[in-house]
């Protein structure tokens, strides 16, 4: 069975902060790590496909790393705002297509 | 280019009962995968089709079927509802099975299933 962990589950900064998440994946099999930011009562919005490990992606203020041989990536937030708010979820893709994804972390940005 | 759609938006069904839900690929799109999202978890994947055929499965039971259409839309049919099948459905099209599309998969917004 594969397992994707985020942690932490849940996150509560203040505007301006940065922040951190963690995803932890399978270190075998690798195909490919997704990032998703979901907003309530919207759509899952794609971040950044990572696919080598030490991949590095960049996306304004939202950065993440890829370390394919240990089993994690790192989502960075620089200066949150509030309109970061949303829950951010990793995904493992599988041999299938398929996507595995972890519970997400819960991110809210008080002003 | 239209992102994707899915509807309902909102369902409630009778346990027993059968239900459809619909997805409409975005525009280029071959590939049209669904997945549960029940409380407090991650979305699972259920299935995956690739220009009409199913091409992969997840941990679900047959009651679980769907079918894509020529123009790329699907539908998710769920037979003999539990109430455990109440969750978000959520559908996402992509080009291609296997390829990482660098912008990703493509999410609808999902359908609120609750089974009384």
């Amino acid at each position: 069975i594969l397992n994707v962990e985020q942690s932490p589950q849940s996150l509560h900064v203040q505007e301006g902060d940065s922040t951190n998440f963690t995803c932890s994946f399978p270190s075998s099999n690798f195909y490919a790590l997704h990032w998703y930011r979901w907003e309530t009562a919207k759509s899952p919005e794609a971040l950044f496909v990572m696919t080598l490990n030490g991949d590095e992606k960049k996306k304004g203020r939202i950065s993440a790393t890829l370390n394919t041989k240990e089993g994690y990536s790192y989502l960075y937030i620089k200066g949150s705002q509030p309109e970061d708010s949303a829950t951010y979820l990793c995904a493992f893709r599988g041999s299938q297509g398929n996507l595995i994804f972890g519970k997400g972390t819960k991110l809210s940005v008080k002003p | 280019e239209t992102g994707v759609t899915q509807s309902p938006t909102h369902l409630i069904k009778t346990r027993g009962q059968q239900v459809t839900l619909r997805c409409s690929s975005q525009s280029g799109h071959n590939t049209v995968s669904w997945y549960q999202q029940a409380l407090g978890q991650g979305p699972q994947f259920i299935f995956q089709y690739y220009r009409e055929e199913e091409n992969g499965r997840g941990n679900f039971p047959p009651r679980f079927s769907g079918l894509q259409f020529p123009n790329y839309s699907s539908e998710l049919n769920v037979n003999a509802l539990e109430l455990d099948d109440s969750a978000l459905y959520l559908c996402a099209s992509s080009l291609g099975a296997r390829q990482d599309d660098a912008d990703g998969y493509t999410f609808g917004s999902g359908t609120r299933l609750t089974v009384v």
